[in-house]
């Protein structure tokens, strides 16, 4: 009965690999994001769909790729996995895009690029 | 451009005591300032939120005190448990649904 799920929690790979994490959410929400949360713990929101299209791409590299099949899975696939793209990645939903709207966040996925 | 600062970035507190966590916003379209906690290991939760049109929300032991004309808003943790020990951070939210976190607060609790 998890509101928001994640695969995998954790993720290790090489450098230059293509990877993908998948959330889905059961809340019957509108509206998903995906957040990144590096070392220092500062959360930074990287794209946001409301009713599979996208609402919010924040100033993040091409090489990822959000996908939204339905209003209730948003995944984000990355390609050539630098260094730096270590860190956790939490995916958050919400009722509807707007205002005052409660963000619930999936549990994260820890990514380490080696 | 940061548009919420956050402080301070780590906070200890005895047990009982008062933990204060601070923002300042800059951007006045900002229209809803929840407050989320976040423990090692979990997604962040959200704790408490506030409207502009009110200066203070209390829920338990957890309060929000808002000022609208300085842009900051504050959470007030009473009678400091070690259960609160987590990193707090404080969001602005304005129409659009996009939602701008502080830099966060760690909040450690000593028996």
């Amino acid at each position: 009965d998890t509101a928001v799920s994640q695969t995998p929690k954790y993720l290790v790979t090489q450098m230059g690999n293509d990877k993908s994490i998948k959330c889905e959410q059961n809340l019957g929400h509108d509206t998903m994001y995906w957040y990144k949360q590096d070392s220092k713990k500062f959360l930074k929101i990287m794209f946001s769909y409301n009713n599979k299209e996208l609402i919010i791409n924040e100033t993040v590299p091409n090489r990822f790729s959000p996908k939204s099949p339905d209003k209730a899975h948003l995944n984000l696939h990355i390609n050539s996995l630098e260094l730096g793209d270590s860190a956790v990645y939490f995916c958050a939903s919400s009722l509807h895009v707007g205002t005052r709207n409660e963000q619930f966040f999936g549990p994260g996925t820890r990514l380490t690029v080696l | 451009q940061q548009q919420v600062k956050q402080s301070p970035q780590s906070l200890i507190v005895q047990k009982g005591g008062i933990s204060i966590i601070n923002c300042a916003y800059e951007n006045t379209a900002f229209d809803y300032f929840p407050w989320y906690q976040q423990f090692p290991g979990k997604g962040p939760a959200l704790l408490i939120a506030i409207r502009p049109d009110v200066s203070e929300k209390k829920e338990g032991r957890f309060t929000i005190s808002f000022n609208k004309s300085a842009k900051q808003f504050s959470l007030h943790i009473m009678d400091s448990q070690p259960g609160d020990s987590a990193t707090y951070f404080c969001a602005a939210s304005m129409s659009a649904g996009k939602s701008t976190f502080g830099d966060g607060t760690t909040l450690t609790v000593k028996p």
